[in-house]
């Protein structure tokens, strides 16, 4: 049983428009959200990250946005850059649980010029 | 470099052979993980690590998995026996745990290929 689902596999955005990378989650006690980027052949790299008691973190060029009673996280890109095409994955956890984080399949984000 | 290292990057072994893969951590990070990851999937958590004690388990950690982390500092994970299944990367990641929470930063990964 899957606990963090990224529904779209891929998705495909014009270069300085918005990209908007969606998460939904299934474990109402995930309170800790984190997106991580990554390129063929290296490890993820942290983007952001959403702690439970906020419904927004914004860092430069990349937004996440949180809504618990939906159970819903999304993360905005804007605007999108061709650096920006890599597989990006959603992860979770919580206070009390395993220490490790409960990964998405990702979405491959692809910005075309 | 002071990121996350590992080694090999690359494995190719034959079934039912062991291997052994090293992950050196960020050096003042105090926690860390093994991951596996296999194709269109997103990492799997396995086990963690705070300094030298091991805290959790994964029951994706089979009896053929064992891993250490002596002195707290560097970590290996040993397969024995390997499967085809096993065939994955493995990635190792590394976080400050003083208070709150902490991003992890992985490594590049082992890409095990078990004939």
């Amino acid at each position: 049983d899957q606990q963090v689902k990224q529904n779209s596999p891929s998705l495909s955005v014009q270069e300085g428009r918005i990209s908007i990378l969606n998460c939904d989650y299934t474990n109402s006690m995930f309170d800790y959200f984190l997106w991580y980027k990554k390129y063929p052949a290296e490890g993820p790299t942290f983007l952001i990250s959403i702690s439970s008691i906020k419904d927004k973190n914004e860092d430069g060029r990349f937004t996440v946005f949180l809504n618990k009673s939906a159970k819903h996280l999304s993360l905005h890109i804007v605007p999108s850059q061709p650096g920006d095409s890599a597989v990006y994955f959603c992860a979770a956890s919580w206070e009390g649980g395993a220490d490790g984080l409960t990964f998405g399949k990702g979405t491959h984000l692809i910005i075309q010029p | 470099d002071t990121g996350v290292s590992q080694d090999p990057r690359h494995k190719i072994t034959k079934r039912g052979q062991n291997v052994t893969f090293r992950c050196d951590p960020i050096s003042e990070h105090n926690r860390l993980y093994w991951y596996r990851q296999t194709l269109g999937q997103g990492p799997e958590f396995l086990t963690y690590f705070q300094n030298e004690a091991q805290l959790e388990k994964s029951r994706l950690l089979s009896d053929r998995f064992s891993a250490e982390r002596p002195k707290g500092s560097f970590s290996t994970l040993e397969i024995q026996r390997t499967e085809q299944g096993d065939s994955a990367m493995y990635l190792c990641a590394s976080s400050l745990r003083a208070s709150g929470r902490a991003e992890q930063f992985f490594g590049p990964g082992t890409r095990l290929t078990v004939l």
